[in-house]
């Protein structure tokens, strides 16, 4: 079956501009998470979403990211007013479980984001 | 705390030629270690998870173990497709720490 689609793959902008990052996750998976990952450096968290309950939004690093989760499908990450320092790899992740049952996570190719 | 960290930063092997990547952890409670590949412009793919000292979990070419502070990914007579990232992740609380992977490169 499909896996995660994220989309676009690549994406260049100029600092100050918004952008929108698009992830479609696994058909039935209840669980969606974001992380950023930048050369050198872990996976580091963004936002998780499981089923109807309200996001995990603790690992947003400001207040010009935001996502959101529609129908619990289809989720979009939202940044504002980019700054040459949000440019990194975004990767989406799907689950069918919760974090507390161990369920691998399904990940999505990831938008490669460059801010210039 | 919660930290890991995973040596070598890059590992260059000959074909054939066993070795083992190492990731250290400091969590207050294990409640899972993972192992995922990443190769290059793809998301990462699960390998493995452990939860115990002592535990293994082997596929293919590969064997994860697992103490109270560290888990060993042993690769065994490699193959150029091997040849990707290995990232390592726990879980103490409900969130994953994951360290910055280990680049595997072999060489045929």
């Amino acid at each position: 079956g499909a896996g995660v689609s994220q989309s676009p793959s690549n994406k260049v902008t100029e600092k100050g501009k918004d952008v929108e990052l698009r992830c479609d996750p696994i058909s039935g998976h209840t669980a969606l998470y974001w992380y950023r990952q930048s050369l050198g450096q872990g996976l580091e968290f963004l936002i998780y979403f499981q089923g109807n309950s309200a996001p995990d939004k603790s690992g947003l690093p400001s207040d010009r990211f935001s996502a959101e989760r529609t129908g619990g499908s289809v989720s979009t990450l939202t940044i504002q007013r980019t700054q040459q320092e949000d440019s990194a790899v975004y990767l989406c992740a799907s689950s069918s479980g919760s974090p507390g049952d161990n369920s691998p996570l399904h990940f999505g190719n990831g938008t490669r984001l460059t801010v210039t | 705390e919660d930290q890991v960290t995973q040596s070598p930063e890059a590992l260059r092997l000959q074909e054939g030629e066993s070795s083992s990547l190492n990731c250290s952890y400091t969590v207050s409670g294990l409640r899972g270690l993972f192992w995922y590949r990443q190769d290059p412009g793809k998301g990462p793919e699960f390998l493995f998870t452990l939860y115990s000292a002592g535990e293994e979990k082997e596929k293919e070419r590969l064997k994860a173990t697992l103490t109270k502070k560290e888990s060993f990914l042993h690769i065994t007579a490699p193959k150029p497709e091997d040849s990707a990232t290995y990232l390592c992740a726990v879980r103490s609380n409900y969130q994953l720490i994951w360290g910055a992977g280990t680049k595997l490169i072999i060489k045929p």
